[in-house]
């Protein structure tokens, strides 16, 4: 079954500090995209970065990073520098070959000042 | 701003009754996607329209029905609706319908009574 766990229901992070959400995922296509998506308290859904599964570099976009590990099948989120406009809901998901994008559980990340 | 528009932002009804969604994707994209997001069954895939052609089909009930019209907005019919229908409903868009970035509306938040 195609599955994303992320395993951090809550997170806490000082501002100006770094932090990672762990997400892992199950697929057995070899070719399928990964991705993370930010839902703030008012939520809407937004778009924070891609990785797609033959891409060699790991993707960033600003103070986003992807931490993507593809023999263990993992892709976290790397934020730098928090903010405390940061604070919200991140989902991780997965889209396969079959074009039905799969979302985990989400993790709440809370930046404290 | 993602480009997508959702329309009602919220609705409220009551059971057994029938509501439709209303979506239109961004400029230039071809390919939208329905959502829902519920406390207990968290962000699911519903279905997927490209270029007035379903292209992907999720958990989606049977009561629910979807379609893309000529001008690519799209409408999701809920129908004989049930309280546990009450969730918020997220259209989304991309360019080709490919594993690609998708954009999400801001959503409509559905409450049956």
């Amino acid at each position: 079954a195609q599955k994303i766990t992320q395993t951090q229901p809550g997170m806490f992070v000082q501002e100006k500090e770094a932090v990672t959400l762990d997400c892992t995922y199950d697929t057995s296509d070899p070719s399928y995209g990964l991705f993370w998506y930010k839902q703030p308290s008012s939520g809407e859904m937004i778009f924070l970065i891609y990785q797609g599964s033959y891409d060699q570099q790991n993707a960033t976009e600003g103070r986003y990073s992807l931490n993507f590990q593809k023999a263990r099948k993992s892709a976290n989120l790397v934020i730098s520098a928090s903010q405390l406009g940061d604070s919200a809901m991140y989902f991780c998901a997965m889209i396969p070959r079959t074009n039905d994008m799969r979302f985990g559980a989400g993790t709440r990340l809370t930046v404290k000042p | 701003d993602s480009g997508v528009t959702q329309t009602p932002k919220h609705l409220i009804t009551a059971t057994g009754q029938r509501v439709t969604l209303r979506c239109s994707p961004r400029s230039g994209d071809l390919s939208v996607y329905w959502y829902q997001q519920s406390l207990d069954q968290g962000l699911q895939f519903l279905i997927q329209y490209y270029n007035g052609e379903e292209r992907a089909k999720g958990n989606i009930l049977e009561r629910f029905s979807a379609q893309q019209f000529p001008d690519l907005h799209s409408e999701l019919n809920l129908s004989s609706l049930e309280l546990g229908d009450s969730a918020l409903y997220f259209c989304a868009s991309s360019v080709s319908g490919a594993r690609e970035t998708q954009y999400f509306g801001p959503g409509t938040r559905l409450l049956v009574l």
